[in-house]
């Protein structure tokens, strides 16, 4: 498709399971962000790769957090042993340019509800 | 540090009423990049504008308008004329090249029929 394409859209965990995120960002596009937006908050950044470079992780909230974008294109977010406090969106976005020089192109987000 | 300020947490108009709202910005940085984005109740955020620190022209766009004032460290959002479709959670972002951007906590605007 045209936009930036998340799955799943929806994930329920049990606490202790790891769960995988992933996002495909409109082609072309050398950055991809990560953010994470809890219930009735603003989205918090996460991390943040040029092509396959990950230039900051500075927002990932634990080592349990880990994100990988290996051919610059499709990347995973990945949530090990998860926690309550992990349920979030979990919000992707694109730009054709590097850092914030471009428009940010979202996806619909992965909601994960951890039990 | 950085951060985004939206005192607002919620706003409710009737439809036809035009309605500010508002975002406050802390940098240390000169040069920055300012956002805009809506959030509707699918979740998908939505680009709306957005404006580099050296230029503080005001812009127009159909029903909405933004007022960039530096010395105030503001950039407000203005819808003339709302509509119900306009209810939404807007976000006010900042952003440095080559860094991340800083979301805004949201306001969210509700247009009553």
């Amino acid at each position: 498709g045209a936009g930036v394409s998340q799955s799943p859209r929806y994930k329920v965990a049990k606490r202790g399971q790891d769960v995988a995120l992933r996002c495909d960002p409109i082609s072309g596009h050398v950055s991809l962000f990560w953010y994470q937006q809890a219930l009735g908050q603003g989205p918090e950044f996460l991390t943040y790769f040029q092509n396959e470079a990950q230039l900051d992780k500075s927002g990932l909230p634990s080592d349990r957090f880990f994100a990988e974008r290996p051919e610059g294109s499709v990347s995973t977010l990945k949530i090990q042993r998860t926690q309550q406090e992990d349920s979030a969106v979990y919000l992707c976005a694109s730009s054709w340019g590097t850092g914030v020089s471009g428009e940010l192109f979202f996806g619909e987000g992965s909601r994960l509800t951890v039990l | 540090a950085q951060k985004v300020t939206q005192a607002q947490t919620e706003i409710s108009v009737v439809e036809k009423e035009d309605v500010t709202l508002d975002c406050v910005y802390e940098t240390r940085d000169t040069t920055y990049y300012l956002f805009w984005y809506k959030q509707p109740p699918s979740g998908e955020l939505v680009f709306l504008i957005r404006r580099n620190s050296f230029d503080e022209q005001n812009e127009i766009s159909g029903r909405y308008s933004w007022n960039f004032q530096k010395s105030t460290s503001s950039f407000n959002f203005t819808i003339t004329a709302s509509q119900v479709v306009d209810s939404a959670v807007y976000f006010c972002a900042l952003g440095h090249y080559g860094q991340n951007f800083v979301f805004g906590p949201g306001t969210r605007l509700s247009v009553l029929p």
